[in-house]
């Protein structure tokens, strides 16, 4: 039974690259959130997607943007990469909107 | 914007002894509480949950109790062992539509065998 998978797990870019980083929910699940979790904090909340439209945006700059595939997988798009964008992006699926969060791996991304 | 605060930073206990952390909320529309288990390098994994039309919600050595009056939730681990080291998170969520998770900074436990 597979869990959320994420790609890649690690990268490594220099500042004004972009970014995409890719996400597969759990089997069956619709809802895809994408969360950031710098070192020693709690994940901070980015994008909400269901059933392919977005359902809620955090506190984060337009450089940064999702999508989700008829599939249920999602994209994380961050355009002109800054230092402070270094972080552990966490993708997490849930069955329903409301239902429970479970999260994959994470890609590490170190901006150099 | 819901507010989740979370204490102690860090925690250390004895194997055997029980640990307790305390998360505090601002959203009273916040209904849904979940506590997350990360281990090093690895991701965030749902240990326990409540919602706000329960008191209390124990599983094995774990348990979860909500003050809704008081906006405050406990996570409480009996009889520690080694391999309950790990960071632990707490979450508060309006649940339905708005689906997103705000998360506290985080506990680093501790158990000394």
């Amino acid at each position: 039974d597979a869990g959320v998978t994420q790609s890649p797990t690690h990268l490594i870019k220099t500042r004004g690259q972009h970014v995409t980083l890719r996400c597969s929910p759990i089997s069956g699940h619709k809802s895809v959130s994408w969360y950031q979790q710098v070192l020693g904090q709690g994940p901070q909340f980015i994008f909400q997607y269901y059933e392919k439209e977005e359902r809620g945006r955090g506190n984060f700059p337009d450089r940064f943007s999702a999508r989700q595939f008829p599939n249920y997988s999602s994209e994380l798009n961050v355009n002109a990469l800054l230092l402070g964008d270094s972080a552990l992006y966490l993708c997490a699926s849930s069955l329903e909107l409301g239902s429970r969060l479970f999260f994959g791996s994470g890609t590490q991304l170190s901006v150099l | 914007g819901e507010n989740v605060e979370q204490h102690p930073s860090t925690l250390s206990v004895q194997e055997g002894d029980s640990a307790v952390i305390k998360c505090t909320y601002s959203d009273s529309a916040s209904n849904y509480f979940p506590w997350y288990k990360q281990e090093l390098g690895k991701r965030p994994q749902l240990i326990i949950d409540i919602r706000s039309n329960v008191g209390e919600k124990k599983d094995q050595r774990i348990a979860v109790t909500l003050n809704k009056t008081a906006k405050h939730f406990s996570l409480h681990i009996t009889e520690t062992q080694p391999e309950d080291s790990a960071v632990y998170f707490c979450a508060a969520s309006r649940g339905g539509n708005f689906n997103k998770f705000y998360f506290g900074s985080g506990t680093k436990l501790n158990v000394k065998p």
